[in-house]
């Protein structure tokens, strides 16, 4: 397996542009997680999906996220309008029942916003 | 928020020297993970211990347990420059709704 794969990598856009991150969650697993990573807060977890249904979007910073799962093998996080401060790494995660909090993680998206 | 701080913030040693990690939590969990990031890399699952286990072995890997004290220990041996990464402890338990929680890591630095 691929393991849980993230697109793009890097990502660098202007304040107030439209940023769309995109992960594939490992086969099999129903589980996916949005992590935002920074030196000042540590690893946060954003929301989470089970069988593509939204759990705890508690995470979510303000309205100008958004993440959606279509279908099982595909999530995005949005940020409409980007901020300077949105500048972080953003990854993505999976897991299965049974192993739930046993997450297997993507290898993150760096974005910054200028 | 971050339920697991790590101690130290960071570790430098020889490559061949034992690494020793401590994680300590604030309320109580059900299970205690410990995760590794290499730079630019995403975490990678170490080991799980349950709360009712208090020592958990993985290769070059011993983790401890001390619920009554909410702290656990991660000790890498006879350390290898491939083990120089940051390492977090992650904490899931009903006071944070279940969800796994990431301490802020140990960034441990194993010079050959």
């Amino acid at each position: 397996d691929a393991g849980v794969i993230q697109s793009p990598r890097h990502e660098v856009t202007e304040m107030g542009q439209e940023v769309t991150l995109r992960c594939k969650p490992i086969s099999g697993h129903d589980y996916l997680f949005w992590y935002r990573q920074t030196m000042m807060r540590g690893l946060e977890l954003l929301i989470y999906f089970n069988n593509n249904v939204p759990i705890d979007d508690s995470g979510m910073p303000e309205d100008r996220f958004s993440a959606k799962m279509p279908n099982a093998s595909f999530s995005t996080l949005k940020i409409q309008p980007s901020e300077p401060r949105d500048s972080a790494v953003y990854f993505c995660a999976s897991s299965r029942t049974g192993y739930r909090l046993l997450a297997f993680f993507g290898q993150g998206t760096r974005l910054t916003v200028v | 928020s971050q339920q697991g701080e790590e101690d130290p913030q960071a570790l430098s040693i020889q490559e061949g020297e034992n690494a020793t990690m401590n994680c300590s939590y604030k309320t109580s969990i059900n299970n205690l993970q410990w995760y590794r990031q290499n730079s630019g890399r995403g975490l990678v699952h170490l080991i799980l211990i349950r709360s009712n286990e208090r020592e958990k072995h993985s290769g070059r890997l011993r983790v401890t347990l001390d619920t009554s004290k909410k702290s656990s220990s991660l000790l890498i041996t006879a350390s290898r420059a491939a083990d120089t990464a940051s390492y977090f402890c992650a904490t899931d338990g009903s006071s944070y709704g279940n969800k796994l929680v990431f301490g802020a890591g140990t960034i441990l630095r194993v010079k050959s």
